[in-house]
């Protein structure tokens, strides 16, 4: 069974901090690894993809990928109250169509 | 929003009767998915398709039925809805064409069976 794994939270954190998300997996194969935000009944909205070890940066998005260890992270710089959202990770297909996410983190920005 | 529509947003329906839900992208994209979400199980893979008429097994397809005759369209079908069929459920789609790509959802539909 191919699994990823989240901490539920609530992760809360102030104003202007760093938040910072991780995520397990347990495929080796996976070559694909991406980030969702979703807010509260709404529909979960791509915010990161990253395929390489190492860092990829998008304006106060950072997502963190290493393989050896199984481990993703996203860092939420400057955190916003906007930010509260629930985020997801998922892992791509490796040898299938199939696509597996993570059960999600809360996160909550206190102003 | 990556052209992807679904209908209805919002059904209310009694338990043992059917139901059919709709996703309709305008991308002709070939891979079309569809989950469910419920509180602690995150989002759970029901069916998918890799073409017209081309589908296959998610986690949690016991109770639904797809179809596919066309590109644009991914019909979901709960043959007898039960109760434990209350849920959020989303359809998604993915570019073939990019390699690893990601999975690009609609807006969903809440489904409750009395």
């Amino acid at each position: 069974q191919k699994e990823v794994e989240q901490n539920s939270g609530p992760l809360s954190v102030p104003e202007g901090a760093i938040a910072s998300l991780n995520c397990t997996y347990s495929d080796r194969g996976s070559q694909s690894f991406f980030w969702y935000r979703q807010y509260s009944g709404k529909s979960p909205e791509l915010i990161m993809s990253i395929y390489s070890n190492g860092d990829k940066e998008d304006g106060r998005f950072t997502a963190q990928l290493n393989k050896a260890s199984q481990y993703v992270s996203l860092l939420i710089r400057d955190s916003q109250p906007s930010d509260s959202a629930t985020y997801l990770c998922a892992v791509g297909p490796s040898g299938t169509y199939k696509y597996i996410f993570g059960t999600g983190t809360r996160l909550k920005v206190l102003a | 929003d990556a052209g992807i529509t679904q209908s209805p947003r919002h059904k209310v329906t009694e338990t043992g009767t059917p139901v059919t839900l709709r996703c309709h992208q305008t991308e002709n994209h070939r891979y079309m998915y569809w989950y469910r979400q419920d509180p602690g199980h995150g989002l759970r893979l029901i069916h998918y398709s890799y073409g017209v008429k081309d589908t296959d097994k998610g986690e949690v397809s016991d109770g639904y039925s797809v179809s596919r005759s066309k590109t644009e369209d991914f019909l979901l079908t709960l043959e007898s809805a039960t109760s434990s069929q209350t849920s959020v459920y989303f359809c998604a789609i993915r570019d073939p064409d990019r390699a690893r790509s990601p999975l690009h959802f609609g807006n969903g539909t809440r489904l409750t069976v009395t």
